[in-house]
């Protein structure tokens, strides 16, 4: 099982720039959840998906973020426009239920 | 939002100590689960506790669920370098969905 993936690691952009950050669940979890990492706000949760149904958004910062997830095997963060307060390291994570509830590595991204 | 209130904020302590750290909160939670973040890498879980009173182990590692539902505590025996670390407590709300909330962490350094 290789786990969540997500790409890239490392994102540096300029801002204004849009930033799309993808997430490969691991197969059979059928919940995706999206967070936010920053050291005064720690881990915050902003989208999280069931059967690819967006169920709860509202920790979604502003219009400028935008979640999908087309398949169950692919999900996508996009940020548009950009802001340099929009840098943190961003996690996904896929659970079957609570069971096997497991975070990918993260996308640390820098918004210059 | 529900807050989880998770201390200490941080700990310093010698190769071969015990070490223990807890969370509250004012709200009632079905499940809470213990993570260990490594720098650059996302949160893994260590242990999941899913009733009130139980008591839990992983290796050196021990977990418990308030008899209140409000609280839980990680304990760690022994500990070792690689103990190194930032641990996180998380809960799932009675009455809730799958989304976790999660404390503000606690940064073990562990002194050889």
């Amino acid at each position: 099982d290789a786990g969540v993936i997500q790409s890239p690691r490392h994102e540096v952009t300029e801002m204004g720039q849009e930033v799309t950050l993808r997430c490969k669940p691991i197969s059979g979890h059928n919940s995706l959840f999206w967070y936010r990492q920053t050291m005064m706000r720690g881990l915050e949760l902003l989208i999280y998906f069931n059967n690819n149904v967006p169920i709860d958004d509202s920790g979604m910062p502003e219009d400028r973020f935008s979640a999908k997830m087309p398949n169950a095997s692919f999900s996508t963060l996009k940020i548009q426009p950009s802001e340099p307060r929009d840098s943190a390291v961003y996690f996904c994570a896929s659970s079957f239920g609570l069971s096997g509830y497991t975070f990918g590595s993260g996308t640390r991204l820098t918004v210059v | 939002g529900q807050q989880l209130n998770q201390s200490p904020q941080s700990m310093f302590i010698q190769e071969g100590e015990d070490v223990s750290m807890n969370c509250t909160s004012s709200s009632i939670f079905n499940t809470w689960l213990w993570y260990k973040q490594d720098p650059g890498e996302g949160p893994v879980l260590l242990i999941a506790l899913y009733k009130a009173g139980e008591l839990t182990s992983n290796g050196r590692l021990t977990a418990q669920f308030g008899i209140t539902r409000k609280d839980s505590f990680l304990n760690i025996s022994a500990s070792i370098p690689s103990d190194v670390g930032i641990y996180f407590c998380a809960g799932q709300l009675k009455g809730g969905s799958e989304k976790l909330v999660f404390g503000k962490g606690t940064k073990l350094t562990v002194n050889p």
